[in-house]
């Protein structure tokens, strides 16, 4: 079974500081790897996602990540925070291989992570 | 290219109704997915559709069913509804079945079971 924990329900930065929003999976095989954000009222858009190839992955509005196996981490970043990445943020992994149809369609999630950002 | 569209948006509805939500994917997706957010339980998975056929469920009573119509649009039923049922219902589409493609999710339909 596959599982993502996100470390900090909520994270508060200063505008211009670094941002970093933790991830850590549980996945028995190479998981595919995603971090959405959601904003108030709405459904959740993709920022990035790994799933082969370079580790380093680039996303939307200079956010990027890096999958690191050794430490089953996907940890999300942004050099520099401004006040409209105040939202939530959520990772979440699905299968590579859709053995036994237990991986079709189903993202499982971390609990998710509010990013505060003051001025 | 539009993104995906949930109907209703808002729903009131009292304990042991009925509710079907519906959800149309992005121009092209064929596989469609539902999954129940709450606060205290997150973003759980209820269930996937890929060309009319149900392939995936996740750990929700038999209460909650689902179809996907020939046009790719789908559509949930939530039956005899209980006030834990109160969350926010998001769809999402992506263009094949294959998981290392990403979901895209629409607004949400907001169900209040009072």
């Amino acid at each position: 079974a596959q599982s993502v924990t996100q470390l900090g329900s909520h994270v508060s930065v200063s505008e211009g500081a670094l941002v970093l929003l933790r991830c850590n999976y549980s996945s028995s095989v190479p998981p595919y790897l995603f971090w959405y954000v959601q904003y108030p009222n709405q459904g959740l858009q993709l920022l990035l996602k790994y799933t082969t190839g370079a580790t380093l992955v680039k996303g939307i509005n200079g956010f990027e990540a890096e999958f690191k196996k050794s430490e089953t981490s996907f940890h999300l970043t942004k050099p520099s925070a401004h006040m409209s990445d105040a939202a939530e943020y959520f990772c979440a992994v699905s299968g590579p291989f859709n053995a036994g149809g237990t991986s079709y369609g189903k993202l499982t999630f971390g609990q998710g992570t509010i990013l505060t950002v003051h001025p | 290219k539009a993104g995906v569209t949930q109907t209703p948006r808002y729903l009131i509805k009292t304990r042991g109704q009925q509710v079907t939500l519906s959800c149309s994917p992005i121009s092209g997706h064929r596989s469609v997915s539902w999954y129940q957010q709450t606060p205290g339980q997150g973003l759980q998975f209820l269930f996937e559709y890929f060309s009319e056929t149900q392939r995936n469920k996740g750990n929700f009573p038999g209460r909650f069913s689902g179809r996907q119509f020939s046009n790719s649009r789908s559509e949930m039923n939530v039956s005899t509804l209980e006030l834990g049922d109160s969350a926010l219902y998001l769809c999402a589409s992506r263009v094949s079945g294959d998981s290392y493609n990403e979901q895209f999710f629409g607004p949400g339909t907001r169900l209040t079971v009072l």
